[in-house]
């Protein structure tokens, strides 16, 4: 089955400063890959997403990029703020024929310093 | 718009008992998913519904779980008997398309 592999654990970042998650997954197949956000208490919020066909996505201070060849993806943030502080998810999707069967990465904890 | 309501929020429950957690979808979201996750953990995938059919359900351990979703609305998932192992936080999710997944507050499960 799928596995996906999300690095760092943790990582903290001075206000204003960018930050990068990254992730691996394993089975070729996979052609959608999320991001979400989860706060304490919350569900994941999806955050922004990108199919196979596309490299890169941006919207506003977020972006992703897809290595397909490689399997891997990333998240970056720039400009960050305190509100960005939360734990962000990759995930894919399980074969190519349904987007809502995700498999998650393990979390990224991202805390952002006033 | 109403996001997916879950309830209850907590649970609190002894090894060897029963527990049921309720999920109503975004109004007009087909499908319907429930995620298990464990602390510190990515959320995993129980179960999928289109409608009131169940999809997918290979990553539900069926000797305890059950899951159903009548007249493909509403969705309960229920754990019979509970163990040590089950304390996680159960989220639902929906979704319009199958893509972009909507997710509840979830339902936090603490098995002692």
């Amino acid at each position: 089955g799928e596995n996906v592999e999300q690095h760092p654990s943790t990582l903290s970042v001075q206000e204003g400063d960018s930050a990068v998650i990254k992730c691996t997954y394993s089975d070729s197949a996979s052609n959608y890959f999320p991001w979400y956000k989860q706060e304490l208490g919350k569900g994941p919020q999806l955050i922004i997403d990108i199919r196979s066909n596309v490299g890169e996505k941006k919207d506003q201070r977020i972006a992703v990029t897809l290595n397909k060849t490689a399997k891997h993806f990333s998240l970056h943030i720039t400009e960050t703020q305190p509100e960005d502080s939360a734990v962000y998810f990759c995930a894919a999707s399980i074969g190519g024929t349904s987007y809502g069967k995700l498999t998650f990465g393990q979390g990224t904890i991202l805390t952002v310093h006033p | 718009e109403a996001g997916v309501a879950q309830s209850p929020r907590y649970k609190i429950i002894e090894k060897r008992q029963s527990v049921a957690f309720w999920c109503n979808p975004i109004s007009g979201h087909a499908t319907l998913y429930w995620y298990q996750q464990i602390l510190g953990q990515g959320p995993k995938l129980l179960i999928q519904f289109q409608n009131n059919g169940v999809v997918d359900d290979s990553q539900l351990p069926k000797d305890r779980f059950s899951a159903e979703r009548l007249k493909g609305v509403d969705s309960t998932l229920k754990i019979q008997p509970a163990k040590l192992e089950d304390s996680a936080v159960y989220l639902c999710a929906s979704s319009a398309t199958g893509e972009k997944l909507f997710f509840g507050s979830g339902t936090q499960l603490s098995v002692l």
